[in-house]
């Protein structure tokens, strides 16, 4: 799996947008964006995931770049309740392959 | 569904003993995870299982863990013996091998003293 290169923390402030960055340059042709977060105490939650396209669900949109070598993650109206820390993982869509998490963003968002 | 069921939820041990952790993946899923959480190290992932059968345990630390899966809706990670080392938070997780999303368990905080 690419390896990938995210800040070690972020500040947002309520109702705001937050924008988090991921790098992953050597990412290889098959391999897909994934980001999880984990909330204090609990245990990691999927998010969303994509290969190229920017993608969209109830929690977040995925903005890739074109050449692939690095993403956004947006939460368009950031509240309290997701201040955690975010995983941004590369990894190959083929079933069962394994899911490696690096050390993330701790996003903070303040009232 | 209740989700991924870990239990316990907290265990206490002193040095020396051995640790059984119990997870009862989500119904129907057919991939199951177990992964290691420290300060230090992070989220490690420590074996993950297809079908009940051992896929990757090369993120076992050493031959004190053993992880086994009987069947579909069971798994057990061991520690023996155990470590003041191997207090950490451990976390069970499991997916439909066609599926994107992986679900975490609530996590077992094991303490070694």
């Amino acid at each position: 799996d690419a390896k990938t290169t995210q800040p070690p923390s972020m500040d947002c402030a309520e109702g705001r947008a937050a924008n988090l960055p991921c790098n992953h340059s050597t990412i290889s042709g098959n391999e897909y964006v994934y980001w999880y977060r984990q909330i204090h105490s609990q245990g990691p939650q999927y998010i969303i995931h994509g290969l190229k396209n920017n993608e969209t669900n109830e929690m977040a949109s995925l903005i890739i770049t074109e050449d692939r070598k690095s993403s956004t993650l947006i939460l368009p109206h950031a509240t309290l309740r997701d201040t955690a820390v975010y995983y941004c993982i590369v990894r190959v869509q083929t079933s069962g392959s394994r899911l490696t998490f690096g050390e993330g963003t701790q996003l903070t968002v303040n009232p | 569904d209740a989700g991924v069921i870990q239990s316990p939820r907290h265990e206490v041990t002193e040095m020396g003993q051995e640790v059984t952790l119990r997870c009862k993946p989500i119904s129907g899923h057919n991939s199951l995870f177990w992964y290691r959480q420290t300060m230090m190290r992070g989220l490690e992932l420590l074996i993950y299982f297809n079908n009940n059968v051992p896929i990757d345990d090369s993120g076992m630390p050493e031959d004190r863990f053993s992880a086994k899966m009987p069947n579909a809706s069971f798994s057990t990670l061991k520690i023996q013996p155990s470590e003041p080392r191997d207090s950490a938070v451990y976390f069970c997780a499991s997916k439909d091998l066609g599926s994107t999303e992986a679900f975490f368990g609530q996590g077992t905080r094991l303490t070694v003293v």
